[in-house]
């Protein structure tokens, strides 16, 4: 059962254009939403979060939003730069308890030059 | 400041054969995980610690994984005997407190199993 879903394996966008990674969940007792980014070899590392109770979230380049009626949440990445190339993963976290994160599968973004 | 670091950052072993991971994490990070990487998924959290407490260890397979934390500070994590299925990216993370949102990752354990 998987509680959160990132349906995109893959991704192909063009530098400076605008990248969009999607996220669906099913729990409704996650408080917390987070995008990790990863290169090959190297563990994930934080890129932006978001709490339940907002809606968007902005940190230069990277704006997160939130829709909970859908359970839905996207990363934006404006504009893409050939750096960002990478595995996006969606995590959420359970608002009680280990307050653990669940990860989604993730998203090969490749920006081409 | 130094991130979480971990050893050794590849390891071949043959199935029943045991093999032991270590992690040191973030100076000052109270919980340290370990999580569970395989080839196409998302890491899927095996054991958390608090200190040298266990807070969730629900998802570890305890009839042959193992995990301390003895001291509070670093920890490792064992599997013995291990099977084809557990290859996989073995990740540590840290973080200063179980509430926070953000967790400092290691750069993993490659483990293949033949």
């Amino acid at each position: 059962d998987q509680q959160v879903k990132q349906n995109s394996p893959s991704l192909s966008v063009q530098e400076g254009r605008i990248s969009i990674l999607n996220c669906d969940y099913t729990n409704s007792m996650f408080d917390y939403f987070l995008w990790y980014k990863k290169y090959p070899a190297e563990g994930p590392t934080f890129l932006i979060s978001i709490s339940s109770i907002k809606d968007k979230n902005e940190d230069g380049r990277f704006t997160v939003f939130l829709n909970k009626s859908a359970k839905h949440l996207s990363l934006h990445i404006v504009p893409s730069q050939p750096g960002d190339s990478a595995v996006y993963f969606c995590a959420a976290r359970s608002g009680a308890g280990s307050y653990q994160l669940t990860f989604g599968k993730g998203t090969k973004l490749s920006v081409i030059p | 400041e130094a991130g979480v670091a971990q050893s050794p950052r590849y390891k071949i072993i043959e199935k029943r054969q045991s093999v032991a991971f270590w992690c040191n994490p973030i100076s000052g990070h109270a919980t340290l995980y370990w999580y569970q990487q395989i080839l196409g998924q998302g890491p899927k959290l095996l054991i958390q610690f608090q200190n040298n407490g266990v807070v969730d260890d629900s998802q570890l397979p305890k009839d042959r994984f193992s995990a301390e934390r003895l001291k509070g500070v670093d920890s490792t994590l064992k599997i013995q005997p291990a099977k084809l299925e557990d290859s996989a990216v073995y990740l540590c993370a840290s973080s200063l407190d179980p509430y926070s949102q953000k967790q400092f990752f290691g750069p993993g354990t490659r483990l293949t199993v033949l």
